[in-house]
Formats: structure tokens, C-alpha cells, sequence
């Protein structure tokens, strides 16, 4: 099945500092990729939905300055978190759709984000 | 918009008992329904799908789910657990006009050996 890779897997910063993560389709080009971000117990819950080549959609509640998204390519999409708090601390996971062949989600492992 | 409620936020089955876990969901439109596991340590992976046709889909892993359009409902099925279908599930809902999916708050399914 189609692969999708976030990296780090896991990173600790200060509070202030900006993380970049990445999210890759391995083996399928993703015209849509889906940033999300899931609480202990909860759901995932979507962040924004980036398009390649045009500006990320956010969901009501996010700050698009502060969660900067970039899908320069059909395989790649980033997410930068600027000037970090601890209450950023959490868990983001990314998804690739293969619009239009089969129209299926593919999630990636997740990156888990500490703000000291 | 678009909502999904899961029922039953904890399940403990011994092996060899049967499962259901229920999902409903609100939208005002034609819908695409999922099934996602998460296995201990593990990313999300798609069990089942449903998009138009049968409404009794199967998935991987002896997984079925059935959708009930006049229940807006679509609940995952198996006959027989085992001790490695220990996991959280996700059902999601996504509008066929829609481009995001929204997520149930999870069901943490424990088999017990």
C-alpha cells in the first residue's frame, strides 16, 4: 500500500524556537495533504488541508501564522510551528489522499512535538 | 457540518467473543464512511471503507461494517476477536463534496488473551 513518512518522529525543543516537520508520499503523488493534530485519548483533529501549489485551508481555531504550512510539491508538505510553547507539546500527524486514483487517506507515523 | 460520534469509549472482549463498535454520524449529504485502527505504537491505517454500492463492506483482518443510511450509523463488526486486534478505531465521516474527513473520538478496543 502507499507510504507516507513524517520526520522527525520526534522532537524536543525550547520555548521560542520554530520546528519544522516534514511529511513525504513515498510512492504516490498527493494533491491534498491533511495536517492533524491528536491529544492523549482524543481524536485527531484537523489542523488544515493543504493543496499543492496554493495556500493551506486552516480550520477554524488555527492560527496560520503560528502553524505555517508549505506543499511545495506533489510529495512533500511541511509544517513549521513558529516561537513553540509547551502548549503546542503534542502529537501531529500528517495524511496524503491519492485524488483522484482510489481516494484514500494514508496517514504517516506522526511526529511527537515536547516544548520545554 | 460534518460530525461522527463513537458510543463506547473503552471495549474489553475476551478472544473469541464478537465485536461491534458503534459509529453514527450527522451530515446533511451524500457521505464516504471509514474504519481507521491504530495498533499500539503504530500509525493510522484504514480497516474498511465504504463510498457507494453494497452497504455491507468488508475490510482487512475479518472486519466488516455495515452502513444503515437511515440510522446515519456505521458500525464495525467481527465475529471473532483476537488478542492482536487490541487497538484504538476510529470511525470518519467525509462529505462526497468535502475534501476533509472528521474523526470520532475513538474507541479503545482491549482483548484480553
Amino acid at each position: 500500500g502507499a507510504v507516507v513518512s513524517q520526520h522527525p518522529s520526534r522532537v524536543i525543543c525550547k520555548s521560542g524556537t520554530s520546528v519544522k516537520i516534514e511529511c513525504r508520499s513515498l510512492d504516490f503523488q498527493a494533491t491534498t495533504m491533511f495536517w492533524y493534530r491528536q491529544f492523549p485519548k482524543q481524536s485527531l483533529m484537523l489542523m488544515a488541508t493543504s493543496n499543492e501549489g496554493s495556500k493551506a485551508t486552516y480550520e477554524q481555531g488555527v492560527e496560520k501564522d503560528k502553524f505555517l504550512i508549505n506543499h511545495a510539491s506533489l510529495t512533500l508538505s511541511t509544517l513549521t510551528v513558529t516561537s513553540a510553547h509547551p502548549e503546542d507539546s503534542s502529537f501531529y500527524i500528517c495524511s496524503a489522499r491519492d485524488v483522484p486514483v482510489g481516494d484514500t487517506q494514508y496517514f504517516g507515523p506522526g511526529t511527537r512535538l515536547t516544548v520545554l | 457540518a460534518q460530525s461522527v460520534s463513537q458510543h463506547n469509549h473503552h471495549v474489553i472482549l475476551s478472544e473469541a467473543a464478537s465485536l461491534e463498535l458503534g459509529c453514527n454520524y450527522s451530515y446533511g449529504g451524500t457521505v464516504n464512511l471509514f474504519w481507521y485502527v491504530q495498533y499500539p505504537g503504530q500509525h493510522l491505517q484504514l480497516l474498511l471503507k465504504y463510498f457507494s454500492g453494497d452497504p455491507l463492506v468488508k475490510g482487512i483482518k475479518g472486519f466488516e461494517a455495515e452502513f444503515i443510511k437511515s440510522k446515519f450509523s456505521f458500525n464495525l463488526r467481527k465475529p471473532s476477536v483476537q488478542w492482536s486486534d487490541t487497538a484504538e478505531y476510529f470511525c470518519a465521516v467525509r462529505g462526497t463534496n468535502a475534501g476533509k474527513s472528521t474523526f470520532g473520538d475513538g474507541t479503545t478496543l482491549t482483548v484480553k488473551p
